[in-house]
């Protein structure tokens, strides 16, 4: 284990279904990521949380919602996702967002989600 | 703007034998660099971490990497393969945008082993 939590590992959800990925860490990080990978494409980021802030939206869809109640912890809400949605979700933790090559990145095992 | 170019999707190599995975970079400044592996159904593990010191890096199971800014190159090499190698690799450079790190993943490189 990595230090980095995610559940569930695997998730199907049909288009209309409204789901939530969870990932949790106790590294006394305080910066987390949202990650999608798909495919034969390179990761994307999606979120970026520094001390409980989202810094960073790239430009993700509104049915993505992230959600961060603490600095250990931090959700992502799905609602009526497309096929295409379908990928690797991974979350990443991180000293602090602005110094984050120092002391590295630790990511999770991710959540794979099929929409159908 | 920075990128990550990994020249080769797959590389497949016999047990025992050296390894080589070529990352090059682009950068506007002094990039961080790092490889991260992933195996099957798993999130990626970093191998090791270029952060401006020593050129040659050691990372963990016999993984190193050299920073060479004249070839903006970052390759990654082992010299004898073992068969718990075999994940896919990701370069991955690092650049500051507007106060956050900013990371930029390469398409990644599939390493096979052949017994």
């Amino acid at each position: 284990e990595t230090g980095v939590t995610q559940t569930p590992r695997h998730l199907v959800m049909g288009m209309t279904n409204k789901k939530s990925l969870k990932c949790e860490q106790h590294l006394g990080h305080n910066a987390m990521y949202w990650y999608k990978q798909s495919a034969k494409k390179p990761l994307e980021l999606m979120f970026v949380y520094n001390f409980k802030e989202q810094t960073e939206n790239n430009s993700v869809p509104s049915r993505f919602s992230p959600e961060c109640p603490n600095s250990s912890h931090l959700f992502l809400h799905l609602h009526t996702l497309q096929p295409e949605d379908s990928a690797l979700y991974l979350c990443a933790s991180s000293q602090r967002a602005d110094r984050a090559s120092l002391n590295g990145y630790t990511f999770g095992s991710g959540t794979r989600l099929t929409v159908v | 703007a920075q990128s990550v170019t990994q020249l080769d999707s797959h590389v497949s190599v016999s047990e025992g034998t050296p390894v080589l995975l070529r990352c090059n970079y682009s950068s506007s400044y002094s990039p961080s660099l790092f490889w991260y592996v992933q195996h099957p159904n798993k999130g990626l593990q970093l191998l090791l971490k270029y952060t401006s010191a020593a050129t040659l890096v050691k990372g963990i199971n016999g993984f190193e990497a050299e920073f060479k800014k004249s070839e903006t190159s970052f390759h990654l090499t082992k010299p004898s393969a073992h068969m718990s190698d075999a994940a896919e690799y990701f370069c991955v450079v690092s650049d500051r945008d507007f106060g956050n790190e900013k990371l930029t993943f390469g398409t990644g490189t599939r390493l096979t082993i052949i017994p």
